[in-house]
């Protein structure tokens, strides 16, 4: 198994434009995780899915976030229009739900908003 | 609610060492503690469970339920330890909504 997947590994793209991070997670896994990653606040947890559902969107941080999971081999995170503070590494992790051996996390991506 | 503190943003240590990183959590149930790390500008990796009760490349940590700490310790750090630790807490079982604290840097001085 590859892992986790991202893609693209790294989005530059100007102020106002619509961006799209993928998300691949290992074949089995049950639980997907959307994390962002900043100097000033850590790791924040954005959203999780379980089964392809979405169970806890309280850390989006606002209606220009949204993300889908339309099959158990498949997410994506959309930033529609995107921000300079929006910049961020984003991270996406999956598990099996119910067994906490961890997450794997994928190699995230690194988003520039100019 | 569940919180994890890691009250240092950056730990220094000389090669040879000893390091402790520390972590102590909130959580009114009984939690399941992790410790990841992050090598520079690579992904987060699992580092340990404390339900297995592992040594990962010389590293423990023991849950101490009293204090409600989970400090991750290595008894001669060597240059490669040198990145951001994580400590994390998530509900035993169920759905792993998994909280993280905010890492702490190691750097380790040859």
């Amino acid at each position: 198994d590859a892992g986790v997947i991202q893609s693209p590994r790294h989005e530059v793209t100007e102020m106002g434009q619509e961006v799209t991070l993928r998300c691949k997670p290992i074949s089995g896994h049950n639980s997907l995780f959307w994390y962002r990653q900043t100097m000033m606040r850590g790791l924040e947890l954005l959203i999780y899915f379980n089964n392809n559902v979405p169970i806890d969107d309280s850390g989006m941080p606002e209606d220009r976030f949204s993300a889908k999971m339309p099959n158990a081999s498949f997410s994506t995170l959309k930033i529609q229009p995107s921000e300079p503070r929006d910049s961020a590494v984003y991270f996406c992790a999956s598990s099996l739900a119910g067994v906490n051996y961890g997450y794997t996390f994928g190699s995230g991506t690194r988003l520039t908003v100019v | 609610a569940q919180r994890v503190t890691q009250p240092e943003k950056l730990l220094s240590v000389f090669k040879g060492a000893p390091v402790e990183l520390k972590c102590n959590y909130s959580y009114s149930g009984s939690p399941e503690l992790f410790w990841y790390v992050q090598y520079s500008r690579q992904r987060l990796q699992l580092l340990l469970r404390h339900i297995s009760r592992e040594s990962i490349k010389g590293f423990t940590a023991d849950l101490n339920k009293g204090e409600t700490s989970f400090h991750l310790k290595k008894p001669f750090a060597q240059e490669e330890d040198s990145a951001m630790y994580y400590c994390a807490l998530a509900p035993s079982g169920g759905y792993q909504k998994v909280t993280f604290g905010t890492g702490t840097k190691l750097q380790v001085i040859p």
